[in-house]
């Protein structure tokens, strides 16, 4: 069974401190790992896919990582917008399944 | 503009009834989920659909039923058999979950409440 585990649950950074969130993961074969941004009441917006280990991808102050068993979001200089939910998901190579982890609740203070 | 709706935003539901939230994506997706979400928690898979007239049961059917009559429709009937269905309910779709890491897309949710 997949599993999907985030750390740390919430996070509180000053602006401009920069961070790492982290995914941890177990699947029997990895087809593709997610990252979503969930503001309060709203459904998740797509960040970024990775697909094998060595892959980042970065979009403005985020930058994702993948190795074998985990993934980083690696935050630089946060700003107070980026305050959200960030969700790690994993699909698996089998099957349609999509088994998201937790969710790291990241608050950054102006 | 292409995308996925919920709908209501909001819903109430007295104890012993059952209601049904709508889910429509005209993106033209093969496959369609329902996650639940509890207040600090992330999504709990439902059920799910690859294909039109097909679905499976996810990590917490129990109480819950669903139908794809068509490729585009995905409603979610919570019966009064779920005992704590108050919850926010979220759709989502992909393209095709065969293809190496395509995304899913999701709605805005549905917010519901047992009163």
């Amino acid at each position: 069974e997949d599993q999907v585990t985030q750390s740390p649950e919430a996070l509180r950074l000053q602006e401009g401190e920069s961070s790492s969130l982290n995914c941890s993961y177990t699947v029997s074969g990895l087809r593709g790992l997610f990252w979503y941004r969930q503001d309060p009441g709203k459904g998740p917006e797509f960040l970024f896919t990775l697909y094998s280990a060595g892959e980042e991808k970065e979009k403005e102050r985020l930058k994702a990582t993948l190795t074998k068993k985990e993934s980083f979001l690696h935050i630089t200089a946060p700003k107070p917008e980026d305050s959200a939910t960030y969700l790690c998901a994993v699909q698996e190579t089998s099957g349609s399944r999509l088994t998201f982890g937790e969710g790291t609740q990241l608050t950054v203070n102006p | 503009d292409g995308g996925i709706t919920q709908s209501p935003k909001y819903l109430f539901r007295k104890e012993g009834q059952n209601v049904t939230l709508s889910c429509e994506q005209n993106l033209n997706h093969d496959a369609m989920y329902w996650y639940r979400q509890d207040p600090g928690q992330g999504l709990r898979l439902i059920y799910y659909s690859q294909i039109v007239n097909d679905f499976q049961k996810g990590d917490i059917a129990e109480g819950y039923s669903v139908s794809r009559e068509k490729k585009e429709s995905f409603p979610l009937t919570v019966t009064s058999a779920q005992k704590n269905p108050t919850a926010f309910y979220l759709c989502a779709s992909i393209k095709d979950p065969r293809l190496l890491g395509t995304e899913a897309f999701f709605g805005q949710g549905t917010r519901l409440t047992v009163v």
